[in-house]
């Protein structure tokens, strides 16, 4: 079975510019998150997507950032414009669904991640 | 504000000697704990977690953590530790009344001499 898989690996762009990252999770995964890792710093969750529903996007940093996962399987993730700030690694992760947890209950829930991307902002 | 730590930046162990890194997380909700390692140039692979039940958890690679909930602290160790282990080692937290994301600590990493 693959894993999550992230594209691209790295990206070197100029500030002001447009990045978008993709991130495909474990078939059959309905939740996805993202998070990111600035040099030096604790990786960070950004947000989670139910499907194609955002869950929660309290770690979204600005509006500079736009999250979208249209018909609920990969996702992609916009940075525009990119600030030098912006650089650093950006995990996606998926799990699948508990809909106990959803309602209340009290089931963890694994989320398996990808190899990140690498997006430096010159 | 719920917080996980790391308190070892940077260890360095001798081939064949034991490990052990330290997770300690701020004390509250029930937590759901997890060690993840990243070796270079790979993602983020799980080591192990604990949701409940026995207090001690094996994982993959000869590794195990034992959760203290007196001591807030989810400690992961090796008995004999191999080239192969230097990596960065990351200790996670899901507090169950935050939602499902994960707390991250800001990772160990280990550095194994010959």
């Amino acid at each position: 079975e693959a894993g999550v898989t992230q594209f691209p690996s790295h990206s070197v762009i100029e500030k002001g510019q447009t990045v978008t990252l993709r991130c495909d999770p474990i078939s059959g995964h309905d939740n996805l998150y993202w998070y990111r890792r600035v040099m030096g710093k604790e990786i960070k969750f950004l947000l989670h997507f139910v499907k194609e529903s955002k869950q929660d996007e309290s770690g979204m940093p600005n509006n500079r950032f736009l999250a979208e996962r249209t018909g609920g399987t990969y996702s992609t993730l916009k940075v525009q414009p990119a600030e030098l700030e912006d650089s650093g690694v950006y995990f996606c992760a998926s799990s699948q669904v508990d809909y106990d947890r959803l309602a209340g209950g009290k089931l963890g829930d694994t989320q398996y991640f990808g190899p990140g991307t690498r997006l430096t902002v010159l | 504000a719920q917080s996980v730590t790391q308190p070892d930046i940077h260890i360095t162990v001798s081939e064949g000697a034991s490990l052990e890194l330290r997770c300690n997380y701020s004390y509250g909700a029930t937590p759901y704990l997890f060690w993840y390692v990243q070796s270079p140039g790979q993602g983020l692979q799980l080591l192990l977690k604990y949701f409940s039940g026995d207090t001690l958890v094996q994982g993959i690679k000869g590794f195990e953590a034992e959760f203290k909930r007196s001591q807030s602290s989810f400690n992961l160790r090796k008995p004999s530790v191999h080239w192969s282990d230097a990596a960065e080692y990351f200790c996670a937290v899901e507090f169950s009344n935050s939602g499902y994301a994960l707390n991250f600590g800001k990772g160990t990493s280990l550095l194994v001499t010959p």
